[in-house]
């Protein structure tokens, strides 16, 4: 069955600092993978997504993240942590064709010191 | 352009009673799905709709149902509440059926006494 799993409940970070969210799969073929942001009582914003191709992939807001197939990962990154970016992080796969789900993670609660 | 719009935004109601959560796609939108999150987890897949007809289920017990209308908006509707129904409903539209890129609305916040 697909999965996604995101190990860190919570991460603390210092304003400036360098990110890294982690996040592993379990699916059968290609994955279509995603990574969202909820602000305290937000709906979910698109922060990037990975189809095929370039395994390193750009998103909104100064995010990153890198697509590892051997390793079933898929983890965000962010060079210099802004305040504003305190806020929950979610993982997401598609689920498989046919079911036209996402499957989510628990996600990771980031803070950030001033 | 406007984005995905859920009405209420809150909404309160006691065990037994039965409650309707509105969404509104983007325009051009023709598919809308709904999840369910509950306090200190991800988002749960309940219903996909597409062109008015039900395309995706998750495992969410028979109170609860859904319908999208010629407009392509959608209805998700709960019966016999439960306290455990407590939580934010999000709806999803997207373009097509395979809801690769899903555009999130605000989310209902229903609260269950």
């Amino acid at each position: 069955a697909q999965s996604v799993t995101q190990p860190d409940i919570h991460i603390t970070v210092s304003e400036g600092a360098s990110l890294e969210l982690r996040c592993n799969y379990s699916y059968g073929a290609t994955p279509y993978l995603f990574w969202y942001v909820q602000s305290p009582g937000q709906g979910l914003q698109l922060l990037l997504k990975y189809f095929s191709g370039d395994t390193l992939v750009q998103g909104i807001k100064g995010f990153e993240a890198e697509f590892k197939r051997s390793q079933s990962s898929f983890n965000l990154r962010k060079p210099s942590v802004h305040w504003s970016d305190a806020a929950e992080y979610f993982c997401a796969v598609a689920g498989p064709a046919g079911t036209y789900k996402y499957i989510f993670g628990t996600g990771t609660r980031l803070k950030v010191l001033a | 352009d406007a984005g995905v719009t859920q009405s209420p935004t809150h909404l309160i109601k006691t065990r037994g009673q039965q409650v309707t959560l509105r969404c509104s796609p983007i325009s051009g939108h023709k598919s809308v799905s709904w999840y369910q999150q509950v306090l200190g987890q991800g988002p749960q897949f309940i219903f996909q709709y597409y062109e008015k007809e039900e395309r995706g289920r998750g495992n969410f017990p028979d109170r609860f149902s859904a319908r999208q209308f010629p407009n392509y908006s959608s209805e998700l509707n709960v019966n016999a509440l439960l306290l455990g129904d407590s939580a934010l409903y999000l709806c999803a539209s997207s373009f097509g059926v395979n809801p690769y890129e899903q555009y999130f609305g605000p989310g209902t916040r229903l609260t269950v006494t």
